[in-house]
């Protein structure tokens, strides 16, 4: 069974950083691209980042690119976004997605994990 | 910067048909895009139902298609049962790993 637990989540001022960490069990992770979806509060999905299988190929949603950074360690099954310079408006649900596919580019989302909320508030 | 389009919301009478549209703001939806469909009811994680235009994901029953009709990709909800009532997303694929959520459809089942 895909199982994805995603931590990390919590209250930062602005301007400040946040890592979330998603850990990956029930399937070969290094096989599978993974992405991260966010939810503001009571708005819609909005695509984040994803990288490839193999972590050589990283994407980003306009809103995101420069202040966040996707990683994964595929010997710990684990999945990291590194989120800097936190604006109010980054206020959402972080969800931990896998993908189809080992494509970071074209593969489609399959399973989601809980989510993880990240506050950006003074 | 292309919007990805859905209705805002629909209603369907249990045990009916219903069809829910995922388009663009400009130009036509076609399988390039990979559309995915999602069903999210209040408080949980988004569930995959359809990816890549047809492919059901797994678990999901055959009560949900998905399709490309006419120039959008089509969510086709079929016996519509009281749980369907949900938030439905569309994603499409953009090009240079870029995906865009459309803004959700709310279904009502009465």
């Amino acid at each position: 069974e895909v199982q994805l637990l995603e931590s990390g989540g919590g209250l930062v001022q602005p301007g400040g950083s946040l890592r979330l960490s998603c850990a990956a069990s029930g399937f070969t992770f290094s096989t599978y691209a993974m992405s991260w979806v966010r939810q503001a509060p009571g708005k819609g999905l909005e695509w984040v980042s994803a990288t490839s299988g193999s972590g050589g190929s990283s994407y980003y949603a306009d809103s995101v690119r420069g202040r966040f950074t996707i990683s994964r360690d595929n010997a710990k099954n684990t999945l990291c976004l590194q989120m800097n310079s936190l604006r109010v408006e980054d206020t959402a649900v972080y969800y931990c997605a896998k993908k189809s596919t080992a494509a970071g580019d074209t593969g489609s989302i399959d399973y989601w994990g809980q989510g993880t909320l990240v506050t950006v508030s003074s | 910067q292309t919007v990805v389009t859905q209705e805002p919301s629909f209603s369907v009478s249990p045990g009916g048909t219903v069809t829910l549209t995922c388009g663009l703001s400009s130009g036509s939806v076609s399988t390039s895009y990979y559309p995915s469909w999602f069903q999210q009811t209040p408080g949980q994680a988004p569930r995959t139902l359809i990816y890549t235009t047809d492919t059901r994901s797994s678990g999901v029953p055959d009560r949900f298609s998905g399709s490309i009709l006419g120039n959008k990709a089509a969510l086709t909800i079929t016996g519509a049962q009281a749980d369907d009532e949900s938030d439905y997303y569309c994603v499409l694929y953009m090009g240079s790993g870029i995906w865009v959520f459309g803004g959700g459809t709310k279904l009502t089942v009465l």
